[in-house]
């Protein structure tokens, strides 16, 4: 059962743009969220993580919402430059395991 | 400064052999964590040691995975007997507990197919 979920499987964004990526989650004891960007034939890369007692946590480009009432989080990236295209996957904490979901694959096109 | 190290990167074996996947954790992390991806699952967590000890397994397949961590800078993944069915890559993958981090780091994984 996927506890996390990224309903989208595929944007298209144009370089320049903002880039916003959605994730869902059911499981209320998560307490921390993380977002890993993955290139082929390599393992997922951590990108910028948020504690569920904070509800924005900002790293350059890249900014990561959480609405806990809603079971949301977002990742924004503006401006999206063309090698941020890569799949995008959000993560979910409880313990110690790491809940993926399925991902997203960004294209930034110039 | 290494990442997680994996070998071998690629690995094409026969139904029936025995397959064994190399990790050496980031120096100083003290939990290690092996993990499956396929089309059908996405990622998924296989076992999970922590100061080399096995704390949580409940995620490897069936008695034909075992895992192993002898020491603080090396483990192995063994799939014997191997199946088609366990095509798939493989990540290892290596964090510290620091306060409310729990960032885990990632080796490159190992593509496995089993003919």
């Amino acid at each position: 059962d996927q506890q996390v979920k990224q309903n989208s499987p595929s944007l298209s964004v144009q370089e320049g743009r903002i880039s916003i990526l959605n994730c869902d989650y059911t499981n209320s004891m998560f307490d921390y969220f993380l977002w890993y960007k993955k290139y082929p034939a390599e393992g997922p890369t951590f990108l910028i993580s948020i504690s569920s007692i904070k509800d924005k946590n900002e790293d350059g480009r890249f900014t990561v919402f959480l609405n806990k009432s809603a079971k949301h989080l977002s990742l924004h990236i503006v401006p999206s430059q063309p090698g941020d295209s890569a799949v995008y996957f959000c993560a979910a904490i409880s313990g110690y395991a790491l809940n993926f979901g399925k991902g997203t694959s960004l294209l930034v096109t110039p | 400064d290494a990442g997680v190290i994996q070998s071998p990167r690629h690995e094409v074996t026969e139904m029936g052999q025995e397959v064994t996947l190399r990790c050496k954790p980031i120096s100083g992390h003290n939990s290690l964590f092996w993990y499956r991806q396929t089309m059908m699952r996405g990622l998924e967590l296989l076992i999970y040691f922590n100061n080399n000890v096995p704390i949580d397994d409940s995620g490897m397949p069936e008695d034909r995975f075992s895992a192993k961590m002898p020491n603080a800078s090396f483990s192995t993944l063994k799939i014997q007997p191997s199946e088609p069915r366990d095509s798939a890559v493989y990540f290892c993958a290596s964090s510290v507990n620091q306060g409310d981090r729990y960032e885990q780091y990632f080796g490159p994984g190992t593509r496995l197919t089993v003919t």
